[in-house]
């Protein structure tokens, strides 16, 4: 267990539905970071977020957003899903912004 | 955009044999990382380098980052069934607050 904790693990939606994957970071660290795995595209990284604000963004679609909330923990929201999105979602944090990243488990999404 | 070229894309070897990944940027770099991501698992970190020119050790891993702080490597001694994976090189540029990844170089270590 790295601490980071992601849900759901597996997720399997039809083409144009909305999803909505979960992130509690690793207890301390206040940046939360969204990436997305893919076969051919290895770690993208979408989004950012630090003690609740938005820090950087990255090549993230329009139809995704995400939020950080007082708690900390962030929510990843992708809407319209296409066949393309099917992928890995990591969720990472880390104390500041130049220390290493803890990864969480995934969430793995199939678009059908 | 700033990008991180990683290679190999793939390497197979023998237990025993040495391996080593490289990667390099064209634009100068704060720091880079170097994770390893098991079949199936997700990244871990394994160790941040800051300073130009600087070698870190853990075990049989030796990590390296180039004088002009545009490219480092990843050397294994005598690779275990254990060291199977992909690892990956990840940077920061300038004031990014956020890493770039290399496509990784996937280890397949044949017994």
């Amino acid at each position: 267990d790295s601490g980071v904790t992601q849900t759901p693990k597996h997720l399997i939606t039809a083409t144009g539905q909305r999803v909505t994957l979960r992130c509690s970071p690793r207890s301390g660290d206040l940046s939360v970071y969204w990436y997305q795995q893919s076969l051919d595209q290895g770690l993208q990284f979408l989004i950012q977020y630090y003690n609740g604000e938005e820090r950087a963004k990255g090549n993230i679609l329009e139809r995704f957003s995400a939020q950080q909330f007082p708690d900390l923990h962030s929510e990843l929201n992708l809407s319209s899903l296409e066949l393309g999105d099917s992928a890995l979602y990591f969720c990472a944090s880390s104390l500041g912004t130049v220390d290493g990243y803890t990864f969480g488990s995934g969430t793995r999404l199939t678009v059908v | 955009g700033q990008q991180v070229m990683q290679i190999p894309q793939y390497q197979h070897v023998q237990e025993g044999e040495d391996f080593t990944t490289y990667c390099n940027s064209s634009t100068t770099l704060s720091n880079i990382q170097w994770y390893k991501q098991r079949p199936g698992g997700h990244p871990v970190f394994l160790i941040q380098l800051v300073k130009s020119g600087e070698v870190k050790k853990q075990k049989r891993l030796t990590f390296q980052f180039g004088e002009a702080k545009k490219n480092s490597s990843l050397h294994i001694t005598a690779t275990q069934t254990t060291d199977v994976g992909t690892y990956f090189c990840a940077g920061i540029y300038g004031s990014a607050r956020q890493l770039t990844f290399g496509s990784g170089t996937q280890l397949t270590v044949l017994p």
